[in-house]
């Protein structure tokens, strides 16, 4: 079974305090990974697609890396407005067009 | 630019009654998908559409209806609402060819 699993629940950073959040998955050939962000009481917003290992993506602060069972979404020295939960998510070639989310990361960034 | 619309926003049902989510977008996608979202958790994934008139179950599909019969909308039915079913619901769309999701503001459903 399809499986993502993210880590730490809840992280706590001062502005400019840079720091990584994991993804790891279980899936049964990877079609994709896919980090978003979604603010409270607002639906997820498309961040990155990561296809094979080795690949990373950057925008702004944030850079997406991609190993053959996880995923890291590194934040460089985040800014109060990088608060915001980061969801992580998989599709596999076997399994349609499914995409599996983790339960998420809620990052808090202090000014 | 309306991209993924839902309505209603917010709902309250009472155990027992029936209700339709809707969810539009106007991008030609030809993938759509809901979601629930309960709180702290991720999104679960109830229901997804390929293309005007095919369908297939998620992870939770237990509970609810679809139907797919334009390519714009993809009506989510809640037959007999039950406490279980109060949740976040997100309706999301994709474009073939892309990996990137577009989500609807979400539909906040409370069942008493």
């Amino acid at each position: 079974e399809d499986q993502v699993t993210q880590s730490p629940e809840a992280l706590r950073l001062q502005e400019g305090e840079s720091s990584s959040l994991n993804c790891s998955y279980t899936v049964s050939g990877l079609r994709g990974l896919f980090w978003y962000r979604q603010d409270p009481g607002k639906g997820p917003e498309f961040l990155f697609t990561l296809y094979s290992a080795g690949e990373e993506k950057e925008k702004e602060r944030l850079k997406a890396t991609l190993t053959k069972k996880e995923s890291f979404l590194h934040i460089t020295a985040p800014k109060p407005e990088d608060s915001a939960t980061y969801l992580c998510a998989v599709q596999a070639f076997t399994g349609g067009f499914k995409t599996i989310f983790g339960a998420g990361t809620r990052l808090f960034v202090k000014a | 630019n309306a991209g993924v619309t839902q309505t209603p926003k917010f709902r309250i049902l009472k155990i027992g009654q029936s209700m339709t989510l809707q969810c539009a977008q106007d991008m030609n996608h030809n993938y759509m998908y809901w979601y629930r979202q309960d709180p702290g958790m991720g999104l679960k994934l109830i229901y997804y559409s390929v293309g005007a008139g095919i369908t297939d179950k998620g992870e939770v599909p237990n509970g609810y209806n679809v139907s797919r019969s334009t390519t714009e909308d993809f009506p989510l039915r809640l037959e007999l609402a039950a406490p279980s079913q109060t949740s976040v619901y997100f309706c999301a769309s994709i474009a073939e060819g892309s990996t990137e999701a577009f989500f609807g503001q979400g539909t906040r459903l409370t069942v008493v």
